[in-house]
């Protein structure tokens, strides 16, 4: 079993929907949990960065995290044609470093 | 401000041969990290480097190494090239790092990556 789980998809929504991607997880030492976007040829880039539980928000972008559950979620509102790539949660048990363990991505479509 | 930049972007390569993959970071960037991607386990950590000190290592064989120069630009080698080495190699820099802790975040930036194809 590995130690993040991500559902492939991929996930085809019409324009406008709300999303919900998740990511659960076995390691209850992760603290750091990160959501990252990554277009197809291109590189991942930073959406969201949570430390520990609660939520976060940023535009049409919100991030979940809960602890107990080991259960991580990302929301997109208003979801765009724009918005259609791979979505990868991220997490890390100490600040200080840059060893992420990833989940393997979500195929995001959003059709116009 | 030039982003992350790899080369080359596209590579094939025969089993046994070894390779070295390039990576510049951003200017000023100090860190530089390495990763694996792959369709069935998506991004694994391969090493961090911080001031040319390798910080960071993930759990890859010996055959993986990497080093930094003073300029903070980085390699990273496979030798004896598997059939399974074949995926996209992605390099990223920080100016510092590491995360920085509860509420603020010392953001890396990746490249575009090297897709290494291993026949």
């Amino acid at each position: 079993q590995k130690e993040v789980e991500q559902d492939p998809g991929p996930l085809s929504v019409p324009e406008g929907a709300i999303v919900s991607l998740n990511c659960t997880y076995s390691n209850s030492a992760f603290q750091y949990f990160m959501w990252y976007r990554q277009y197809s040829r291109k590189g991942p880039e930073l959406l969201m960065y949570t430390y520990s539980s609660g939520n976060k928000e940023d535009g049409r972008f919100t991030a979940q995290v809960d602890k107990s559950s080991k259960y991580i979620s990302l929301f997109i509102r208003d979801s765009q044609p724009s918005d259609s790539a791979t979505y990868l949660c991220a997490m890390s048990e100490t600040s200080g470093t840059y060893k992420y363990i990833f989940g393997t991505g979500t195929r995001l479509k959003v059709l116009a | 401000k030039a982003g992350v930049t790899q080369t080359p972007r596209y590579l094939i390569k025969t089993r046994g041969q070894q390779v070295t993959l390039s990576c510049s970071p951003i200017s000023g960037h100090r860190s530089v990290s390495w990763y694996q991607q792959t369709p069935g386990q998506g991004l694994q950590f391969l090493f961090e480097y911080f001031s040319e000190t390798q910080r960071n290592k993930g759990n890859f064989p010996g055959r993986f190494s990497g080093r930094q120069f003073s300029n903070s630009r980085s390699e990273m080698n496979v030798s004896t090239l598997e059939l399974g080495d074949s995926a996209l190699y992605l390099c990223a820099s920080s100016s510092m790092g590491g995360l920085a802790g509860q509420s603020s975040y010392n953001e890396q930036f990746f490249g575009p990556g090297t897709r290494l194809t291993v026949l």
